[in-house]
């Protein structure tokens, strides 16, 4: 089966642009995940979606950050405007229910803002 | 609050040796815990995960771990370390039964001497 697609895979912006990232979870996975993970640390998530339903943006910057899964498929997640801390990967994750268990880990899209 | 303490930042292990990793785990309930791979550029890739009865897993690549509740560790394990292991390496807990949300250790690189 396919895995989880993001793209794009790298973006170069100055800070105060915007930027937006997307991601396709794997077919029939009702869970989608957005993480963050800065140069030397673990992921940590931003936003958790059950279909088309925030579970989970505690720690999502709302002033900046927002996300979406509209049609409880594929979702963005954009941020604007960007600071130079906003430098990271944001790795887009899936599970195929909303509990725990495996989540599969797309590639990620690298951010550096300058 | 829940978290993940790695307390080696980078290994260097020649190629044939053991190798032991090292997660430490604060939770108040039964832990769901989970270690993750990833190569450079690449997404995580599950190697294995604990819930509940046998507390030595077996996951993929010939890794292996075993959970301790009295010392709250987890450590990852493999009696022969290939050149292709070279990668980071991550323990996760999960931060609720219900929602399956991650928490992630700082990770520990991996690295591989020939």
């Amino acid at each position: 089966e396919a895995g989880v697609a993001q793209s794009p895979r790298y973006k170069i912006i100055e800070k105060r642009q915007s930027v937006a990232f997307w991601c396709n979870p794997i077919s029939g996975h009702a869970t989608l995940y957005w993480y963050q993970q800065i140069l030397g640390q673990g992921p940590k998530l931003l936003i958790q979606f059950q279909n088309n339903g925030v579970v989970d943006d505690s720690q999502l910057p709302k002033d900046r950050f927002s996300a979406e899964r509209l049609k409880g498929v594929d979702s963005t997640l954009k941020i604007q405007p960007a600071k130079l801390e906003d430098s990271a990967v944001y790795l887009c994750a899936s599970s195929l229910l909303i509990r725990v268990e495996t989540q599969y880990f797309g590639p990620g899209t690298r951010l550096l803002v300058l | 609050a829940q978290s993940v303490t790695q307390p080696d930042i980078h290994i260097t292990v020649s190629e044939g040796a053991s190798l032991e990793l090292r997660c430490n785990y604060s939770y108040g309930a039964t832990p769901y815990l989970f270690w993750y791979v990833q190569s450079p550029g690449q997404g995580l890739q599950l190697l294995l995960k604990y819930f509940s009865g046998d507390t030595l897993v077996q996951g993929i690549k010939g890794f292996e771990a075993e959970f301790k509740r009295s010392q709250s560790s987890f450590n990852l394990r493999k009696p022969s370390v290939h050149w292709s292991d070279a990668a980071e390496y991550f323990c996760a807990v999960a931060g609720s039964s219900n929602t399956g949300k991650l928490i992630f250790g700082q990770g520990t690189t991996l690295q591989v001497k020939p």
